[in-house]
């Protein structure tokens, strides 16, 4: 069965610290896509980064970086130097491929970066 | 301008109502979703639609029924509505299966 788990229910940080955000998937499959949504309390989903399980590289775009590791099951989103405006529930997804797209959500992780 | 778009955005409606749900997409995409956001911020898939087919149809009760009349446009009506089915509702679109989803605003459903 398919399986995303994001341990860390709530983190609260001060503005310009460091925050990792934990992402842990299952699956059987050799070929899928993992992806991170970021909903903030205006309540929008906003897509953040699609990654596909080949492809094993890092990823950094601006303060966000992502370490995506096949070996431990892993797709952990970092953001560097937060800010308030980045309080917000993100969201670590999975989706196997050819399988109509379906995303399988994890239970999301609230970030609270106070001023 | 908006890519994904829901009317409405706040849904407050009796038992054993029906109502529905638009949704639109302006990115020229294939494939398009419906979710369901419980009040703890889970996400759930109900339907997904390609190319105006149903492609996913999640165990959701038969009350629910969505409607594609073409590529750009994915409807969600729901009948005899419950308390349990206040929740949000997110209409997504994605270029095609497997690729990233967009989100519309939601739709905030509350059955009183």
């Amino acid at each position: 069965a398919q399986k995303v788990t994001q341990a860390q229910t709530e983190i609260s940080v001060v503005e310009k610290e460091d925050v990792t955000l934990d992402c842990v998937y299952e699956t059987r499959d050799t070929t899928y896509y993992l992806f991170w949504y970021k909903q903030p309390p205006s309540g929008e989903l906003v897509f953040l980064i699609r990654r596909n399980s080949f492809d094993e590289q890092n990823e950094i775009s601006g303060r966000y970086s992502w370490n995506f590791q096949k070996s431990t099951s892993s797709f952990n989103f970092t953001i560097t130097a937060s800010q308030v405006v980045d309080s917000a529930v993100y969201f670590c997804a999975l989706s196997r491929y050819n399988q109509g797209g379906k995303l399988i959500f994890g239970q999301g992780t609230e970030l609270s970066v106070k001023p | 301008d908006t890519a994904v778009s829901q009317t409405p955005k706040y849904l407050v409606t009796q038992m054993g109502n029906d109502k529905s749900i638009k949704c639109e997409q302006n990115l020229g995409h294939d494939t398009m979703y419906w979710y369901k956001q419980d009040s703890k911020k889970f996400l759930k898939i109900m339907f997904s639609y390609n190319n105006k087919e149903l492609i996913i149809n999640e165990t959701v009760p038969n009350r629910f029924s969505p409607k594609s009349p073409d590529k750009a446009h994915l409807n969600l009506h729901i009948n005899s509505l419950e308390l349990g089915d206040s929740a949000v509702y997110f209409c997504a679109s994605s270029q095609d299966r497997d690729y990233e989803q967009y989100f519309g605003p939601g739709t905030r459903l509350t059955v009183t």
